[in-house]
């Protein structure tokens, strides 16, 4: 299952909202993951399931989907936000596929 | 807490082998979940390469399966990975990560990642 993210870079500025989105090429009901990496660090997860927040995850992170395209949203962004999020599908296996990544940066 | 350390080498000539070794504390390996390795070769993305079940039941990336072999050690509270033939292609920085739950294969707990560089 191939997934796809885009932008390949999304510019906000502090305090804004930052919408991401992943596209998956077949159903993968909600069995998809969202993780934050910043530079010179393992990724991190923030949502599993389409929409649950992991432990510690503020509530500005939030996840949805529809259908086939899913949605990470961070509603006001905070410096610590300014990363790469990726997502990762957990529907069917092998492989476990992540999508290419976006790039949160400063405006 | 669970904690992931990989090591072993971080320099390899081609066609040699890469020999990994993921340490886990802070809990048990005897249960649900798949410990498995990630990697990420330098600015791009990331690729699942394999993972393996207390048990020892494996699942491999079908791309990397003629090259790859996950091991456990429960005794150890290790896991490892042996990836013949590398090539330039294989230089990445390594990750051994947990599945939350045996069914549920997104990744909860990972480690600090270590670079691999495939060199002559």
């Amino acid at each position: 299952i191939v997934l796809i993210q885009s932008p390949a870079t999304l510019s906000v500025s502090p305090g804004e909202r930052a919408t991401l989105s992943c596209r998956a090429s077949q159903s993968v009901s909600s069995n998809l993951a969202w993780y934050q990496q910043r530079p010179g660090q393992a990724p991190r997860l923030l949502i599993y399931s389409s929409s649950t927040r992991a432990a510690g995850i503020p509530a500005r992170f939030s996840g949805s989907v529809s259908g086939t395209e899913f949605t990470l949203t961070i509603s006001s962004l905070q410096s610590e936000d300014f990363a790469v999020y990726y997502c990762q599908q957990y529907n069917t296996w092998p492989p476990l596929t992540f999508g290419g990544g976006t790039k949160v940066e400063i405006k | 807490q669970v904690q992931l350390q990989e090591s072993g080498p971080g320099l390899l000539k081609p066609s040699g082998t890469l020999s990994l070794t993921c340490t886990m504390s802070g809990g048990s390996m005897n249960i649900s979940k798949w410990w498995t390795w990630i990697r990420q070769s330098p600015g791009k993305g990331l690729e699942w390469i394999g993972a393996i079940y207390h048990t020892g039941d494996t699942e491999y990336n079908p791309s990397l399966k003629s090259r790859v072999t996950l091991s456990v050690d429960k005794s150890k509270n290790e896991f490892s990975l042996k990836m013949t033939s590398v090539t330039a292609a294989d230089t990445a920085v390594y990750y051994c990560a947990r599945t939350a739950m045996a069914n549920r294969r997104y990744f909860d707990y990972w480690g600090q990642g270590t670079l691999v560089t495939v060199s002559s």
